[in-house]
């Protein structure tokens, strides 16, 4: 499965929108990118997933470059409870048991 | 609330104390997971059974000891930890190994070995 590479921290002002990026240069072409967050102590919670397309639901939005080696996730209008670690996966069409979580980046929304 | 039930949620065990945790979900799902993840470390994938049938073993010691009695239930036995295996065990669910669908994580047992 293909790497990723993301920042391991980052700030947000609540109400504002946050826009996590992730690197992901080596993804091939039946690679999906995961999206997953862990609030502290919980376990993690599925937020979205795509393969080419962007994406949307009640949570985020997924958006993802043309060719692939880079996508974003945006929450909308951030609040204090979005403060989480959020994980970028690239897994390959095959289950979820292929989820390789790395370091993530510790999202931070502050009043 | 995911669906995905953990007990317990806390337990704290001497090296040559033999317990269980135990993993419940009522989703309707054929695979189930045990992650592993230590302080300041990336979550590890430990176990993976579907339909009941272990089907990866990433290197696991076999003094983690799992079982599947039926597709709603996961068990990971302990017997004679070190202090090393001291971390939050998480166990997942998802509708089907083999298809393209999102897990649902448990809250997590937190282990402390003594």
């Amino acid at each position: 499965d293909a790497k990723t590479t993301q920042p391991p921290s980052m700030d947000c002002a609540e109400g504002r929108a946050a826009n996590l990026p992730c690197n992901h240069s080596t993804i091939s072409g039946n690679e999906y990118v995961y999206w997953y967050r862990q609030i502290h102590s919980q376990g993690p919670q599925y937020i979205i997933h795509g393969l080419k397309n962007n994406e949307t639901n009640e949570m985020a939005s997924l958006i993802i470059t043309e060719d692939r080696k880079s996508s974003t996730l945006i929450l909308p209008h951030a609040t204090l409870r979005d403060t989480a670690v959020y994980y970028c996966i690239v897994t390959r069409w095959g289950g979820s048991e292929k989820l390789v979580f790395g370091k993530g980046t510790k999202l931070t929304v502050n009043p | 609330e995911t669906g995905v039930t953990q007990t317990p949620r806390h337990l704290v065990m001497g090296m040559t104390n033999k317990k269980s945790l135990k993993c419940e979900q009522h989703l309707g799902h054929n695979a189930m997971y045990w992650y592993k993840q230590s302080a300041k470390k990336p979550l590890e994938l430990m176990f993976v059974y579907s339909l009941e049938e272990r089907v990866e073993n990433n290197s696991v010691p076999s003094r983690f000891s799992p079982e599947c009695p039926n597709s709603s239930h996961l068990f990971l036995h302990l017997h004679t930890l070190q202090p090393e295996d001291s971390a939050l065990y998480l166990c997942a669910s998802s509708q089907d190994r083999g298809r393209n669908t999102e897990a649902f994580f448990g809250q997590g047992t937190r282990l402390t070995v003594v």
